[in-house]
């Protein structure tokens, strides 16, 4: 079963960029993930999947700000110009043979 | 657009079994390629995923919690639900239903219920 670690909380300024982390456990570094976003109060949201090439594809709405890449057992979300509204927490995913686990969550907070 | 939402009891009392259920609009819950399930949210804590069913009748679970659920599916309601037995005060917890690709992410999500475990 994959493991999926994240720290635990992140921040940056309003108008920058900010780049989260989301590492596979050892023997899982090939795994496909994907990040949601979980505003305060409210259900997460999907934002995207990203696989280990890098390559990401975005859900129905997700701002243009929002990119995924990926380094080995690494998986980033970058957002650029942050906005107020990116205040949140984020969790990544995965899944393996149809069962799914989640990360710890990352809370960033927009200064 | 596809809506999932929870409904069930918000206060269970310890020892006693939760039961949700999760109404589908906007799709079905026999389409080829979903599987349907149940994650929660403890207060201030993180997403624990609890498991989730196919239409077929497939069904996978947790490890940790296994041995007390059961997820089903009623494909005449497009509805499925969640059966949680034993419950204690660490099942409290907002619940959410959820769509998951086979093979693929979670996406998309209900609004979530909140259900406590008290006496």
């Amino acid at each position: 079963q994959p493991v999926l670690t994240q720290s635990s909380s992140a921040s940056a300024s309003l108008g920058s960029s900010v780049k989260l982390t989301c590492t596979l456990s050892s023997g899982h570094s090939s795994y496909i993930i994907a990040w949601h976003q979980q505003q305060p109060g409210k259900a997460p949201r999907y934002l995207m999947k990203l696989e280990d090439s890098g390559s990401y594809n975005k859900g129905s709405g997700v701002p243009d700000r929002f990119s995924g890449s990926s380094s080995g057992a690494d998986r980033y979300l970058t957002i650029s110009n942050l906005q107020s509204e990116d205040e949140a927490d984020y969790y990544c995913e995965t899944w393996d043979r149809n069962t799914w686990v989640f990360g710890g969550g990352t809370k960033l907070t927009v200064l | 657009q596809l809506q999932l939402q929870e409904s069930g009891p918000r206060l269970v009392k310890p020892s006693e079994t939760l039961s949700l259920t999760c109404t589908v609009s906007g799709g079905s819950i026999s389409s080829n390629n979903y599987y349907w399930g149940w994650i929660r949210q403890p207060p201030g804590k993180g997403l624990e995923w609890i498991g989730s069913f196919y239409y077929s009748g497939r069904t996978s679970y947790n490890p940790s919690l296994k041995s007390r659920v059961t997820v089903s599916g009623d494909t005449s309601k497009n509805q499925f639900s969640l059966k949680l037995t034993s419950v204690t005060a660490a099942d409290t917890a907002v619940y959410y239903c959820a769509r998951h690709i086979m093979a693929g992410p979670t996406d998309y999500w209900g609004q979530g219920t909140m259900v406590t475990v008290s006496s």
